[in-house]
C-alpha cells in the first residue's frame, strides 16, 4: 500500500542549528515526492518538490530510492521556518496525493 | 489573479441543512481537487477533477457532492451531514489536466461546523 511517513510529530531546534525533517514513503511506481508548509495563519504552500532539485529559502531535499527517503534539510534553521511541514506523494494512481501525518518545526531563539 | 479562493470562510450548519462551498481559481489550471483537513491531521484528499470531469472520488459519502460547471469553479454541496464531517475543506489546482504530478495550490479552507 502507498503511504507517507513522517516519523516526527513534533521537532524543536534553536536558531542556528541543523535541521531535519524525516520523510520515508512507500510506493511501488516512479514517486513524486513533495514537502508542503503551512506558516501560522496562512494557506498549505509548496515548499519543493523533488524533481527541481532547488533550494527552498535554505532548505533541500533529495529522493533516497534506496531509502525510500526524502528528508528536508536546512543547515541553520531561522526563527521564521517555524511551521507545519507536510511531506506528500503525488501521481499515485493517476491523480491521488497522499500526505504524511505532519512534522511541526519549532525554532527557538 | 494567482490565487485560489474559497468561500465562505466559516460555515455553522444543522444535519437537515443544505449548503455549497465554492472554489475558484483563473490561473488556467485543469485540475481541481477537494480535500477533508481534521484539526491536528494531514489533508485527505476526496474528489478530484480533470477537465471538468470526476476524476478519483475516495469513498466519500453520498452527502457530499461535488460539482465543476466549468474549468474555473469548483462546488462542494452538502446535505444531511454529521457532526463528524466538521472539518477545515480545502480546495486546490494545479495546471496539468492529465496527471497529478504537478505542485498543488492550494485555497485557505471553510471551517465548516455541523451542529
Amino acid at each position: 500500500a502507498q503511504r507517507v511517513t513522517q516519523p516526527e510529530k513534533l521537532l524543536s531546534v534553536f536558531k542556528g542549528a541543523p535541521v531535519e525533517l524525516k520523510c520515508n514513503y512507500s510506493y511501488s511506481g516512479s514517486p513524486e515526492l513533495f514537502w508542503y508548509v503551512q506558516y501560522s495563519r496562512q494557506r498549505l504552500q509548496l515548499l519543493l518538490r523533488h524533481i527541481s532539485r532547488e533550494s527552498i529559502k535554505g532548505f533541500t531535499a533529495d529522493l533516497n530510492k534506496g531509502e525510500t527517503s526524502f528528508h528536508l534539510k536546512k543547515p541553520f534553521a531561522q526563527e521564521e521556518d517555524s511551521a507545519m511541514y507536510y511531506c506528500a506523494l503525488s501521481g499515485v494512481g493517476g491523480f491521488k496525493t497522499i500526505f504524511g501525518a505532519g512534522t511541526r518545526l519549532f525554532v527557538k531563539a | 489573479d494567482t490565487e485560489v479562493t474559497q468561500t465562505p470562510k466559516h460555515l455553522v450548519m444543522g444535519m437537515t441543512n443544505k449548503k455549497s462551498l465554492k472554489c475558484e481559481q483563473h490561473m488556467g489550471h485543469r485540475a481541481m481537487y477537494w480535500y477533508k483537513q481534521k484539526a491536528k491531521k494531514p489533508p485527505e484528499l476526496m474528489f478530484v477533477y480533470s477537465y471538468e470531469k470526476l476524476s478519483i472520488n475516495e469513498s466519500v459519502p453520498s452527502r457530499f457532492s461535488p460539482e465543476c460547471p466549468n474549468s474555473s469553479l469548483l462546488n462542494l454541496h452538502l446535505h444531511a451531514l454529521q457532526p463528524e464531517d466538521s472539518a477545515l475543506y480545502l480546495c486546490a489546482s494545479s495546471q496539468d489536466g492529465t496527471v497529478n504530478t504537478d505542485t498543488q495550490y492550494f485555497g485557505p479552507g471553510t471551517r465548516l461546523t455541523v451542529l
